[in-house]
């Protein structure tokens, strides 16, 4: 699977958008874009994944550049309790054979302040 | 979404001794299970993936003889930590695998070795 790069850090006003972005620049064409995030003691949270196409749920949008080589996950009016940190993972298509495991980079850890 | 349980939650034990932790999938089964540690401010490392029915596969340098798992039934993986020591204190997460591919996350295990 292809590595990403992530900011270790960022800070986010209550009531804004965060905005966190990720490059992948190895990605490869069968490859998606995953983000998960992990608050404070607890296990992995899935939030939004995508191929090429910008996707939205009600936890997220997710924007992915024509090239495929970075991607942006938005958390359009963050709030305290979206503190954590967020994995960006690049894997093949979940029904793959081989796209079975996550592999965890280090994340972004996302402060999100009053 | 799916529900991944693990138990316990958080454990304290003397050093040797051998604790077992299980990962539960409440509503649908998993032949995919997988096993994560992660250190305190450090990511998740998977440590090996298990398959129902089958000898688990470790990744690189994680101690098979040491970190036993067991996958017997579609809905249960179990993971024992043998003979226990401190540098064994660790947060343990499991995620298990649907019938989609999708990955879901328990909630992790806090072990600590005296």
């Amino acid at each position: 699977d292809a590595k990403t790069t992530q900011p270790t850090s960022m800070d986010c006003a209550e009531g804004r958008a965060a905005n966190l972005p990720c490059n992948h620049s190895t990605i490869s064409g069968n490859e998606y874009v995953y983000w998960y995030r992990q608050i404070h003691s607890q296990g992995p949270q899935y939030i939004i994944h995508g191929l090429k196409n910008n996707e939205t749920n009600e936890m997220a949008s997710l924007i992915i550049t024509e090239d495929r080589k970075s991607s942006t996950l938005i958390l359009p009016h963050a709030t305290l309790r979206d503190t954590a940190v967020y994995y960006c993972i690049v894997r093949v298509a979940a029904l793959s054979a081989y796209g079975n495991k996550l592999v965890f980079g280090a994340g972004t850890i996302l402060r999100v302040k009053s | 979404g799916a529900v991944v349980s693990q138990h316990p939650s958080r454990v304290i034990c003397k050093s040797g001794t051998s604790v077992k932790i299980e990962c539960r999938s409440l509503d649908f089964q998993a032949t995919t299970m997988f096993w994560y540690r992660q250190f305190p401010k450090q990511s998740l490392m998977l440590m090996a993936t298990s398959n129902e029915g089958s000898k688990a596969t470790y990744e690189q340098g994680v101690e098979k003889d040491k970190f036993l798992i067991n996958h017997a039934s579609l809905t249960l993986s179990t993971l024992t930590v043998t003979s226990a020591h401190p540098e064994d204190s660790s947060f343990y997460i499991c995620s298990a695998r649907d019938s989609l591919g999708e990955l879901f996350f328990g909630e992790g295990s806090r072990l600590t070795v005296l």
